[in-house]
């Protein structure tokens, strides 16, 4: 099992849908937790960390479930520009705070 | 602020050569990274610097790669010599963490290596 497993997509979806991405992990130690945003040959930015109570940015938001080990992000009100691949990011303090990447999901938003 | 800086940003080699990548990360940054990313994966941790001491380079195949970072700034990645499966984007990000709290990293452009 991959430590950090993502649906490699892609997902189609018209402009203006709401989009909900997934991500499971398998060390319950894990501490931290982002999601980074990754367009086309280009290096990933950091999209918003996500905190145990969720949190929420604009069109985004974040969610954590401990007890089932995963993430979530939800995007509403989609827009072209949101076209881009986004990984889901996990850190334990065990690994020394190595930050375990994902494969990523890939989104292609539609006019 | 400047970013974290790479070069080259391509380059091409043909196998059993060597090749190397330059980082210079975010000024004040005391952790450095380099990373590994193929083709419709995610980054690989190759091996991270905090100041210029590794604190883990346990994923770097240190049979054919090797990095320093002398002076605790900038840094080296090299690979010798290299293999066709070592064509990947290499990233270096850059990170001003405190140990025990959420961090964001910085990433540099990368460079696109083709090896032939």
């Amino acid at each position: 099992r991959k430590e950090v497993e993502q649906d490699p997509g892609p997902f189609n979806v018209p402009e203006g849908a709401t989009v909900a991405f997934n991500c499971t992990y398998s060390n319950s130690a894990s501490q931290s937790f982002f999601w980074y945003r990754q367009d086309c040959r280009k290096e990933p930015k950091l999209l918003m960390s996500v905190y145990s109570s969720g949190n929420e940015d604009g069109r985004f938001t974040a969610q954590l479930n401990r007890a089932s080990q995963y993430i979530s992000l939800l995007i509403r009100d989609s827009k072209l520009s949101d076209s881009a691949t986004y990984l889901c990011v996990v850190n334990s303090e065990d690994s020394n705070y190595q930050l375990i990447w994902g494969a990523g999901t890939k989104l292609i938003i539609k006019p | 602020e400047a970013g974290v800086a790479q070069s080259p940003r391509y380059k091409i080699i043909e196998k059993r050569q060597s090749v190397a990548f330059w980082c210079n990360p975010i000024s004040g940054h005391a952790t450095l990274y380099w990373y590994q990313q193929i083709l419709g994966q995610g980054p690989k941790l190759l091996i991270q610097f905090q100041n210029n001491g590794v604190v883990d380079d346990s994923q770097l195949p240190k049979d054919r790669f090797s990095a320093e970072r002398l002076k605790g700034v900038d840094s080296t990645l090299k690979i010798q010599p290299a293999k066709l499966e070592d064509s990947a984007v290499y990233l270096c990000a850059s990170s001003s963490r405190i140990a025990g709290t959420s961090y964001e990293q910085y990433f540099g452009p990368g460079t696109r290596l083709t090896v032939t």
